[in-house]
């Protein structure tokens, strides 16, 4: 079984600038989320999916970050204009359904912004 | 406003000894727990977890327990093995609601050969 594919897995941008980040989970998993990783911190959920539907995106900030799930498979992140302090790991994780006891990861895109 | 505390950032323990992993929480309306294992440019793996309902669970070398009162788990690995060498998340998840896990900071473990 095919695990979760997550592109790019780095990206250097300078500040103002624009980004996107694509996801495709585990075929057949309805729930998808995606996670912002600061270093030395723990994962933080960024908005969930079920199907194409959003679950939970309290904690995104709208003003800049933006995702969406065409077709309730896979995913892509933006985030438009950039600031220095979004500099973190982006993880997308999916899992079987909503409340899925076992989220699976992806190697998650490292982004880099000066 | 942190509700799941790892307050070790770093563990070091000799090869064959037990490694004790610490996680601390605040909000009581958790009913599941999961370790998450992290090695360098991979997303975490999981590896164990633990309803509410129980307070111990085990699989193989690694054993997760629960004290509810105490708002507090713990992670045994025994033996430790130098490819447990990683970071370790411990995760909660809501009882209702928003069922997305809620992570600790991380709890880096060097296994010394």
């Amino acid at each position: 079984e095919a695990g979760v594919a997550q592109s790019p897995r780095y990206k250097i941008i300078e500040k103002r600038q624009s980004v996107a980040f694509w996801c495709n989970p585990i075929s057949g998993h309805a729930t998808l989320y995606w996670y912002q990783q600061i270093l030395g911190q723990g994962p933080k959920l960024l908005i969930q999916f079920q199907n194409n539907g959003v679950v939970d995106d309290s904690q995104l900030p709208k003003d800049r970050f933006s995702a969406e799930r065409l077709k309730g498979v896979d995913s892509t992140l933006k985030i438009q204009p950039a600031k220095l302090e979004d500099s973190a790991v982006y993880l997308c994780a999916s899992s079987r359904s909503w409340g899925g006891d076992e989220q699976f990861f992806g190697p998650g895109t490292r982004l880099t912004v000066l | 406003d942190q509700q799941v505390k790892q307050n070790s950032p770093s563990l070091s323990v000799q090869e064959g000894r037990i490694s004790i992993l610490n996680c601390d929480y605040t909000n009581s309306m958790f009913d599941y727990f999961l370790w998450y294992k992290k090695y360098p440019a991979e997303g975490p793996t999981f590896l164990i977890s633990i309803s509410s309902i129980k307070d111990k669970n085990e699989d193989g070398r690694f054993t997760v327990f629960l004290n509810k009162s105490a708002k507090h788990l713990s992670l045994h690995i025994v033996p430790s093995q130098p490819g447990d060498s990683a970071v370790y998340f411990c995760a909660a998840r809501l009882h209702t609601g928003r069922r997305a896990l809620t992570f600790g900071s991380g709890t880096r473990l060097q296994v010394q050969p």
